[in-house]
Parts: C-alpha cells; sequence; structure tokens
C-alpha cells in the first residue's frame, strides 16, 4: 500500500518565520496534491505538482515536487496569522484515488 | 466559482440505520469520489465513479456501502446497517478529467452515529 508521511505533524511558529512541510511518499508517481483544511471545513486545493522538478509558489506558499527522491515540500515565508491550518499532501498513483498524508496543523503565533 | 454541494451538512443517527448522504457534483466533471475523515485524522479514499460504474474502491468501501447516481445530477453514497465507527466527516469530490486537474471537495456531511 502506498505510505504517505508528513512531518511535522504539529507546527507552531512565530509570525514572520519561514518553515517547510515535507511530504514523502513510498512508491512512483508524478502528481502530487496540497491542500488546506481550516478546522470543521472542506479541502481547499493549494497545488497540483505533476512532474519532477515542478516548483509553484501562491503568495507565501510555495510547493516542490521531486519524484526521484518521492518528496514534496512546502514552503512557508514570513508566515501570518491567517495561515494556520492543517495541509496536507496526497499523492494520485492510480488516477483513480488520492493517498492522503498524515496532515500537518500550523499554528502561527503573533 | 463552481461548487461541490452536499447535503445534510450533519447527520445524527442511530446504530443500526441507513443513511444516505448526497451531492451535487460540479455539472460538467465527469469523475466523482467519496472520502471520509475520522476525527483528527486523515482523509480515507471510499470509492470513485465515472461513467456510471465504480472504477476503484478501497477495503472500507465493503458491501455496507453503495453509491448511485440517480439522475444526471445527484451522487449518494448510502451507508446501511450504521455502526459508532462510521462516524466521521465524508467529502464528496468531482474532477474534471479524472487523471492529473486535482479534484474539488463539498463542503463535508458530519455522520454521528449513536
Amino acid at each position: 500500500e502506498l505510505k504517505v508521511e508528513q512531518n511535522p505533524l504539529f507546527l507552531s511558529m512565530q509570525e514572520g518565520k519561514n518553515y517547510t512541510i515535507y511530504c514523502n511518499y513510498s512508491t512512483t508517481s508524478d502528481r502530487l496534491y496540497w491542500y488546506r483544511q481550516d478546522p470543521g471545513k472542506s479541502l481547499e486545493s493549494l497545488f497540483v505538482l505533476l512532474s519532477n522538478g515542478a516548483v509553484k509558489q501562491e503568495g507565501r506558499l510555495m510547493a516542490s515536487l521531486d519524484t526521484k527522491a518521492r518528496l514534496s515540500t512546502l514552503h512557508i515565508t514570513a508566515a501570518v496569522h491567517d495561515l494556520s491550518a492543517t495541509y496536507f499532501c496526497a499523492v494520485d498513483k492510480t488516477g483513480n484515488q488520492f493517498y492522503f498524508g498524515t496532515g500537518t496543523s500550523l499554528t502561527v503565533i503573533p | 466559482e463552481p461548487e461541490v454541494t452536499q447535503t445534510p451538512s450533519h447527520q445524527v443517527t442511530q446504530m443500526g440505520q441507513e443513511v444516505i448522504l448526497r451531492c451535487v457534483p460540479i455539472s460538467n466533471h465527469l469523475y466523482f469520489y467519496w472520502y471520509r475523515q475520522i476525527l483528527g485524522q486523515k482523509v480515507e479514499f471510499l470509492v470513485s465513479f465515472y461513467n456510471n460504474e465504480i472504477s476503484e474502491k478501497s477495503e472500507i468501501f465493503d458491501d455496507q456501502f453503495s453509491v448511485e447516481r440517480p439522475d444526471g445530477s445527484n451522487f449518494t453514497l448510502k451507508i446501511r446497517s450504521t455502526k459508532l465507527e462510521d462516524s466521521a466527516m465524508y467529502f464528496c469530490a468531482s474532477s474534471e478529467q479524472g487523471q492529473g486537474d486535482g479534484y474539488t471537495f463539498g463542503s463535508g456531511t458530519r455522520l454521528t452515529v449513536v
């Protein structure tokens, strides 16, 4: 079974600081997705990464994909309180289902 | 922006009862999915559906579960003989092309089995 692991599971960071969330997965896949989930809410699509070396940026978030290392990163630049949420990566191996990571709960402290 | 709509937002049911969770996918999407998330845990795949049949299903999706597209707009998940451990948030998702373009998730139905 495909395993998707994220670290850290919990992240508390001060406003203005930078940090990276890591997503490792256990089998070959060229498609990786990042989602954001606010408490009690649905999953909001952040990034779709479809090839090795893909890098996408939106505001203070930047995601990258290294398919050879089976690793994706979500980098947070100059964090603000509004970024507090749980972030999930997901790998799509078959085209018919996502395997979600364990999630990283981010709290940005003023 | 187009949305995936799920009803009800919260359903409480007694153990052993049947529930139907409803979803209206985005109108031009062809691929439909159900996922669930037990409180505080990761999101788990249940089933994918395309061209009026199940494309793939997980081990969780056993005979207790069924899906249906009864008309051109709705996509339903039926859970028979509910158990306490079925309590979770159930998310419907849809996709235009399936592979590669990501999903749009609905706002979810919180199912509580008592």
